[in-house]
């Protein structure tokens, strides 16, 4: 089964601490892969997508994401992270339904950043 | 970007009623999704809403208990029917418009069920 795995559930950094956020999906083959923030009291929101091309994206906010293929995962990474970057963060990688394709989530992390 | 807006935004229902989930797109879309997040967990499909066609259901999770609506390329509703403590969850529509590859979300429906 099509699966994902995001390694830290809860995350606490200091202002300026740099962030890497894991994430391993389980199947091969064409791969959309997606990086979703939600933001206390908010919706979810897209934060960076990779398609095709250079493996290394760029985001919103700073935030960027590089694709490994050999080790089928999708890290999120922020060099310094901000107060504001205090959120729940989500690996949805897209699968394939018997509808077409649908994303599929992470279990999340939460970060927390003190000031 | 779309704007997707959920109606209602949370509800607290008896057991055995029904709750109906709405949502409106600003714009057409071509796919729709629902999916649910309990307390706890991640996000899970429930089902995929075609447009002029019935939805196309994910594993363990059945019409009679979800059945969905679509009937135009703006709006979709979800039904949670017979409701138990256990369909207590964060109801989320999310949906795609063509040619972009990433889903926009509602805000969700919050659901306690007492």
């Amino acid at each position: 089964a099509q699966s994902v795995s995001q390694h830290n559930h809860h995350v606490i950094l200091s202002e300026a601490a740099s962030l890497e956020l894991g994430c391993n999906y389980s199947y091969g083959g064409t791969v959309n892969l997606f990086w979703y923030v939600q933001y206390p009291g908010q919706h979810l929101q897209l934060l960076l997508k990779y398609f095709s091309g250079d493996p290394l994206v760029k985001g919103i906010k700073g935030f960027e994401a590089e694709f490994i293929k050999s080790k089928f995962s999708f890290n999120l990474r922020k060099p310094s992270v901000q107060w504001s970057d205090t959120a729940e963060y989500f690996c949805a990688p897209k699968k394939v339904t018997q509808a077409g394709t649908a994303l599929i989530f992470g279990k999340g992390t939460t970060l927390s950043v003190s000031s | 970007s779309a704007v997707i807006s959920q109606k209602p935004s949370r509800d607290i229902c008896q057991r055995g009623t029904s709750l109906t989930i709405q949502c409106q797109v600003d714009s057409q879309v071509t796919m729709m999704f629902w999916y649910r997040q309990q307390p706890g967990q991640s996000l899970t499909l429930i089902a995929t809403a075609n447009q002029g066609s019935e939805a196309t259901y994910e594993s363990g999770f059945v019409i009679d208990k979800f059945p969905i609506s679509r009937p135009n390329l703006t709006f979709s509703t979800l039904t949670v029917s017979n409701l138990s403590p256990e369909d207590s969850s964060i109801y989320l529509c999310s949906a795609e418009q063509e040619g972009l590859p990433e889903a926009f979300f509602g805000q969700g429906t919050r659901l306690t069920v007492v």
